[in-house]
């Protein structure tokens, strides 16, 4: 039952480095989005994917890339952090796009750009 | 274009109080209507839903009805825990192809015994 898992949960990275978050979600949806969280910012959609091999920006999209290669993962990079990139990041998944499906969520992963 | 709106917090209340969390929406449509929870370190946790107009969600105690003609869809509970304490988002999600949920900026929630 582990629904939407992110990793890593903590990530401290210093500023020019790389690096990859995992989403993996096995309830077979095929909607998945990446958010991030700031205080006084709400929720802000980065990119998100309906369906395999599919991507989309949001509304910050600047500074992250995307991969939906399989269904169950959606893979968010950053090419170069940045300290500006310093956030919670949320993956959330929804079976499709019908009105009563809610949105699913992973734990966050909180990424640190030093 | 679609906008979720919710008072701004932070609310702070006694144990048992009742509460009421205010969320009006802006969207072309019949959007489907959601609050999610989110307790401290974690993710958002749905919490109740609305399809149609004049549905009730209700779960844990919380309760919020789909209003269309006022837009609204406010969250309400008869006798809040500290347990409760956490930050509430209202949220619709509208029929389109893509980028189709749209959250509100959340309003935070303290309880105190």
């Amino acid at each position: 039952n582990a629904g939407v898992t992110q990793t890593p949960k903590f990530r401290v990275l210093k500023t020019g480095q790389s690096m990859t978050l995992l989403c993996a979600q096995d309830m077979n949806h095929e909607y998945m989005y990446w958010y991030r969280q700031d205080p006084g910012m709400g929720l802000r959609l980065i990119h998100y994917s309906v369906g395999e091999g599919t991507t989309a920006k949001g509304e910050v999209p600047d500074g992250y890339n995307v991969s939906r290669l399989k269904k169950q993962n959606f893979l968010l990079g950053l090419e170069s952090a940045a300290p500006s990139q310093t956030s919670v990041y949320f993956c959330a998944s929804s079976y499709d796009r019908a009105l009563n499906q809610p949105q699913h969520f992973g734990d966050g992963t909180r990424l640190s750009i030093l | 274009g679609d906008s979720v709106t919710q008072m701004e917090g932070p609310v702070t209340l006694s144990e048992e109080a009742f509460l009421t969390i205010n969320c009006t929406y802006t969207a072309t449509g019949y959007p489907s209507l959601f609050w999610y929870v989110q307790y401290p370190g974690e993710g958002l946790q749905l919490l109740l839903k609305a399809t149609k107009a004049d549905d009730k969600g209700s779960n844990k105690g919380f309760e919020a009805t789909y209003r269309k003609e006022t837009t609204s869809f406010h969250l309400e509970k008869g006798s809040v825990q500290v347990s409760d304490s956490a930050v509430y988002f209202c949220a619709l999600k509208r029929d389109n192809y893509g980028q189709n949920f749209v959250f509100g900026p959340g309003t935070r929630l303290s309880v105190l015994p």
